[in-house]
């Protein structure tokens, strides 16, 4: 069946650092979303994307979604401590049914 | 407006037993996803509910059902409960109609003994 793999699964950085995570997909996506987890929370939403090739940026984040439209990376410029979490990107399966990637822990060391 | 409000938030139950887990969708939200959170397996989608019919369903065995009433509130249920079953459920809700991103609710953490 379709899977959304991400990598890393766990990522550690020094306060300032920048951040990368990748998200890819067995199969072609219509579109993909982010959400980010702060631990003891819920995802929340952070982004949908749905062209192909597109990028996108919310102040300190920028995802972009591959041209195959089969991959995705969210990437922090010099993250902050608040950036803590587990950020996953999800993907239609089929209709009515998002699949979640395996998520990336991020730790910012202070 | 209101969030997604889930019931209980935590629940501890022994093998064999039944539970049903409650979600109220933000207002105005007609479908409602469920899903089971592990630290092995990740965010694993259950099913999903639009106006009181089950779309679509992940691949779990029947002892999970679930159900969404005329005002879009929703239950999930899982009998016999087993070891395996301890995890955070979370339901998100959403307007229902195309891709539109997921409101998530805190979860209930259900804990078998």
């Amino acid at each position: 069946g379709q899977q959304v793999m991400q990598i890393p699964q766990y990522q550690h950085v020094q306060e300032g650092e920048d951040f990368t995570t990748y998200c890819n997909s067995s199969t072609t996506l219509s579109n993909i979303q982010w959400y980010k987890q702060r631990p003891g929370g819920h995802p929340v939403f952070l982004i949908q994307l749905v062209k192909s090739g597109e990028v996108k940026k919310q102040k300190r984040l920028t995802f972009q979604f591959g041209e195959a439209k089969k991959n995705s990376s969210l990437h922090i410029t010099a993250t902050q401590t608040t950036d803590v979490g587990t950020y996953f990107c999800a993907g239609p399966s089929g209709t009515y049914k998002y699949i979640f990637g395996t998520g990336t822990r991020l730790k910012v060391l202070a | 407006k209101a969030g997604v409000t889930q019931t209980p938030r935590y629940l501890i139950k022994t093998r064999g037993q039944q539970v049903t887990l409650s979600c109220s969708p933000i207002s105005g939200h007609r479908s409602v996803s469920w899903y089971q959170q592990t630290p092995g397996q990740g965010l694993q989608f259950l099913f999903e509910y639009f106006s009181e019919t089950q779309r679509n369903k992940g691949n779990f065995p029947g002892r999970f059902s679930g159900r969404q009433f005329s005002n879009s509130r929703s239950e999930m249920n899982v009998s016999t409960l087993e070891l395996g079953d301890s995890a955070l459920y979370l339901c998100a809700s959403s307007p229902g109609q195309g891709r539109q991103r997921q409101h998530f609710g805190d979860g209930t953490r259900l804990s078998i003994l």
